[in-house]
């Protein structure tokens, strides 16, 4: 059974860091291409980054390039998301997501973790 | 301000058809496929459709999806109470080197 776990989130200072993790399993995590969704409260969901299997290609929303990035570890089935500057416009509930090929078609997102709250005041 | 517009809400009654439109321009639903998602309340967002109109293993047939040109629609037929729920679309958008962009959401309640 493929399962994505988010965790690392909490409760942050403006101008603060911090690293969500995502651990994969249920799958051959190596070989699908991941991302990072958020979902400010409320609110409809944004794209922020995506990373291949094996990271020679990453994509960033314009919104955190410079101050977020992605990447991961196979060895560890592990996705991460480094989050540096931190605004109180980065409240929000942030998932990984895979995406996979089904030989015809790609298809984007097909499992979701349960999301992780990041809450960004002082 | 989503690049696809989605109705923010749309209803029905049990056993209606339902469709939800999602419009973009030529960068991005004019040029790529089309995926929709379904969000519950108070849990994660779940594939309902892919490549416009393709049902993952499990997803009902009541659900379709389908596209011309610049717009893309989720239709849901037979309406069942557990339908409330947000839907999402979501394409790659060409002039922004290929990123991913959602539809703002639509809020679908069964009266």
């Amino acid at each position: 059974e493929v399962q994505l776990v988010e965790s690392g989130g909490g409760l942050v200072q403006p101008g603060g860091s911090l690293r969500l993790s995502c651990a994969a399993s249920g799958f051959t995590f190596s070989t699908y291409s991941m991302n990072w969704i958020r979902q400010p409260p409320g609110k409809g969901l944004e794209w922020l980054s995506y990373i291949s299997g094996g990271s020679s290609t990453i994509y960033s929303a314009d919104s955190v390039k410079g101050r977020f990035t992605i990447s991961r570890d196979n060895a560890k089935n592990l996705v991460y998301l480094q989050m540096h500057s931190l605004r109180a416009e980065d409240t929000a509930v942030y998932y990984c997501a895979r995406d996979r090929f089904d030989g015809s078609h790609y298809v984007p997102f097909d499992y979701w973790g349960q999301g992780t709250l990041v809450a960004v005041s002082s | 301000q989503s690049v696809l517009t989605q109705p923010p809400s749309a209803s029905g009654t049990p056993g209606q058809r339902v469709t939800i439109s999602c419009s973009g321009g030529s960068s991005n639903v004019g040029t790529n496929t089309v995926s929709w998602y379904q969000q519950l309340p108070g849990t994660a967002p779940k594939l309902l459709i892919y490549s416009n109109n393709q049902r993952p293993s499990g997803v009902p047939g009541r659900f379709s999806g389908s596209k011309s040109g610049t717009s893309a629609s989720l239709a849901i037929s037979g309406l069942h109470s557990e339908d409330e729920a947000d839907y999402y679309c979501a394409t790659w958008d060409n002039s922004l080197n290929g990123r991913v962009v959602f539809g703002g959401g639509t809020k679908l309640t069964v009266l």
